[in-house]
């Protein structure tokens, strides 16, 4: 079964450019879930979607981010513009209910110039 | 918020039992979680507990104290492959039943 899959894999761009992240989550898993992996604040939970509706964004950083899904199957997180504190590695993962275990993408890392 | 301590590195030998603590402070406690994760890679799921004992997968345990807010994740007969970073997270009532994780553990096996 295909787990979690996340594109780009790598992402290095210049800040002020905007930067789109995309998951497609495990097939009929209800949750999505975008986090953020750093060394000085470890993994961060941004936002998360049940049945493709955003329920808790307190995690978003500020308003240059925002995130999206237009469907069961997919799901995008934006940042627009871009700046150098927000390079990290972002990871995307989903669940069948909110209290069974998450299953990871292989995330991306995103590098802000 | 959820305050969920680990140690920050554990070093061991191959075939040892390694033992990694995790302790948490939070209200309306819904659920222990822990994730291994590779250098580079994605965490995986290991074990989950939400009542007090034991869960055995294989060589690798995890026991729950709710009175005591305490977990630890217990490794046997480790291997090179073990070496990684070991995430303590926590589910709550009181967080809307969010994930909060603790820095995790690195774990490093040497020969």
């Amino acid at each position: 079964d295909a787990g979690v899959i996340q594109s780009p894999r790598h992402e290095v761009t210049e800040m002020g450019q905007e930067v789109t992240l995309r998951c497609k989550p495990i097939s009929g898993h209800d949750y999505l879930f975008w986090y953020r992996q750093t060394m000085m604040r470890g993994l961060e939970l941004l936002i998360y979607f049940n049945n493709n509706v955003p329920i808790d964004d307190s995690g978003m950083p500020e308003d240059r981010f925002s995130a999206k899904m237009p469907n069961a199957s997919f799901s995008t997180l934006k940042i627009q513009p871009s700046e150098p504190r927000d390079s990290a590695v972002y990871f995307c993962a989903s669940s069948l209910q909110v209290n069974q275990p998450q299953h990871f993408g292989d995330g991306t890392r995103l590098s802000i110039l | 918020g959820q305050n969920i301590d680990q140690p920050t590195e554990m070093t061991a030998t191959e075939g040892a039992i390694v033992q990694i603590n995790c302790t948490y402070q939070t209200s309306g406690f819904n659920g222990l979680f822990w994730y291994q994760q590779h250098a580079g890679e994605a965490p995986t799921f290991l074990s989950y507990n939400v009542l007090d004992g034991l869960e055995e997968k294989g060589r690798f345990s995890s026991f729950l104290s709710r009175s005591k807010g305490y977990s630890y994740l217990l490794l046997k007969e480790l291997q090179m492959k073990d070496s990684a970073s070991y995430l303590c997270a926590v589910r709550s009532r009181s967080n809307d039943y969010k994930l909060s994780f603790g820095a995790g553990t690195t774990v490093t096996v040497r020969a």
